[in-house]
């Protein structure tokens, strides 16, 4: 099975800052790598699709890169409604496995 | 828009089986292009895929539940179902169900959730 190594756990960082967070897969898994965003209370949300397509409706200020083993997840300039927590998730060969998760928070 | 309603037993008793269904509006679950999958998440912890279905019927589970998963669909009536055998503490969760997108894998509608709570 893969595993997904997600980086930092947690983070704090201030209104504007850019912010990036790091997912690495333990085998290649082309770009099959999806981003969301969880609000406490809240089911997740897609914003990035295939490592670095932005969902529909999405600020372009999220971005996603990456392929093969190691992806990242930026925001360009941190916003307060940007406070969740962020999960990566990967597809290979029909089956799905999420990262741990990386806690945002307002410095 | 699509809309996804999870329903079920808030409360199980270890041992038993957990039963979940969820209503899908708005579109049908037969629409080209989509699985349809369940996602939990224990208290206080990250997301943990439990498995999907495709229209066709075909489906596929997480490998560490997947002697005690059971994923069905129901066409007549627009939903799809989970049920997990022989339950303990360790399956207490917010249960989600989701549409996958089956381009990219993507899980781009989501239920509210539902809680589950094993215990005697």
């Amino acid at each position: 099975d893969i595993q997904m190594t997600q980086s930092p756990s947690s983070l704090s960082a201030s209104v504007g800052d850019r912010v990036t967070i790091t997912c690495q897969a333990s085998q290649d898994i082309s770009n099959y790598l999806n981003w969301y965003q969880q609000k406490p209370g809240k089911a997740p949300k897609l914003l990035i699709y295939d490592a670095s397509n932005l969902e529909t409706g999405v600020p372009s200020r999220f971005s996603g890169s990456g392929s093969g083993t190691d992806f990242t997840f930026t925001i360009s300039s941190l916003q307060p409604e940007d406070i969740a927590t962020y999960y990566c998730q990967q597809y290979d060969n029909l089956l799905i496995t999420f990262g741990q998760g990386t806690r945002l928070e307002i410095k | 828009q699509l809309q996804l309603q999870e329903s079920g037993s808030g409360l199980v008793k270890p041992s038993q089986t957990l039963s979940l269904t969820c209503a899908v509006s708005g579109g049908s679950i037969s629409s080209g292009g989509y699985s349809w999958s369940w996602i939990r998440q224990p208290p206080g912890k990250g997301l943990e895929w439990i498995g999907y279905i495709y229209h066709s019927g075909s489906t596929y589970y997480n490998p560490s539940l997947k002697s005690r998963v059971t994923i069905s669909v129901d066409r007549s009536k627009n939903q799809f179902s989970l049920k997990l055998s022989s339950v303990t503490a360790a399956d207490t969760a917010v249960y989600y169900c989701a549409r996958v997108a089956t381009d990219h894998y993507g899980m781009d509608v989501w239920g509210q959730g539902t809680t589950v709570t094993v215990s005697s």
